[in-house]
């Protein structure tokens, strides 16, 4: 069975500088996608970033990138020059293509930006 | 703006009552899911739908039924719940199953008295 590890269940950074949230995964399939989530207090989940298991290159979207290493299994996220607006709740998340296609999430990290 | 609306926002019945969630999404995708967030565990995933049929349950209890009228929307209908049935619903909708990510709607947070 797909796991996913988030070992951060709280996280406080100061504003402006950068922040890395750790994710780790098990699977035994070779295609999977995994994908990074924030919760605000409002309860919505907003996507951040995804990184496909045969993507060569570490993944970007602004200020937020995702460190992927493969052979240990982890996808953390480094999220640079944070913000107050960043404070919430992130989830790490897979799917694997063949063997399931649902998207399964990790506990999550709260990160709390502190000014 | 995330194309996927979840009726109501919030959401208090007894544990006699019969309710009902509803999910919109104007995504034009195939996919459609139920995930239950409790307090301190991770998404739980419910149910899931592909083109109106059911493609998964994870053994939830009967006292939740869903419903897939069409591709567009998603019910939850809710009977008989039980207090530890609180908790954050939120669908999900993806073009296709496996395909692409999931667009979240804002949840329908449910508290059973």
């Amino acid at each position: 069975a797909q796991k996913i590890t988030q070992t951060q269940p709280g996280m406080f950074v100061q504003e402006k500088e950068a922040v890395t949230l750790d994710c780790t995964y098990d699977t035994s399939d070779q295609s999977y996608g995994l994908f990074w989530y924030k919760q605000p207090s409002s309860g919505e989940m907003i996507f951040l970033i995804y990184q496909g298991s045969y993507d060569e290159q570490n993944a970007t979207e602004g200020r937020y990138s995702l460190n992927f290493q493969k052979a240990r299994k982890s996808a953390n996220l480094v999220i640079s020059a944070s913000q107050l607006g960043d404070s919430a709740m992130y989830f790490c998340a897979m799917r694997e293509v063949f063997n399931n296609n649902d998207m399964r999430f990790g506990a999550g990290t709260r990160l709390t930006v502190k000014p | 703006e995330t194309g996927v609306t979840q009726t109501p926002r919030h959401l208090v019945m007894g544990m006699t009552n019969k309710k009902s969630l509803k999910c919109e999404q104007h995504l034009g995708h195939n996919a459609m899911y139920w995930y239950k967030q409790s307090a301190k565990k991770p998404l739980e995933l419910m149910f899931v739908y592909n083109f109106k049929e059911q493609t998964e349950n994870n053994s939830v209890p009967s006292r939740f039924s869903p419903e897939c009228p069409n591709s567009s929307h998603l019910f939850l209908h809710l009977h008989t719940l039980q207090p530890e049935d609180s908790a954050l619903y939120l669908c999900a909708s993806s073009q296709n199953i496996g395909q692409g990510r999931a667009f979240f709607g804002q949840g329908t947070r449910l508290t059973v008295v």
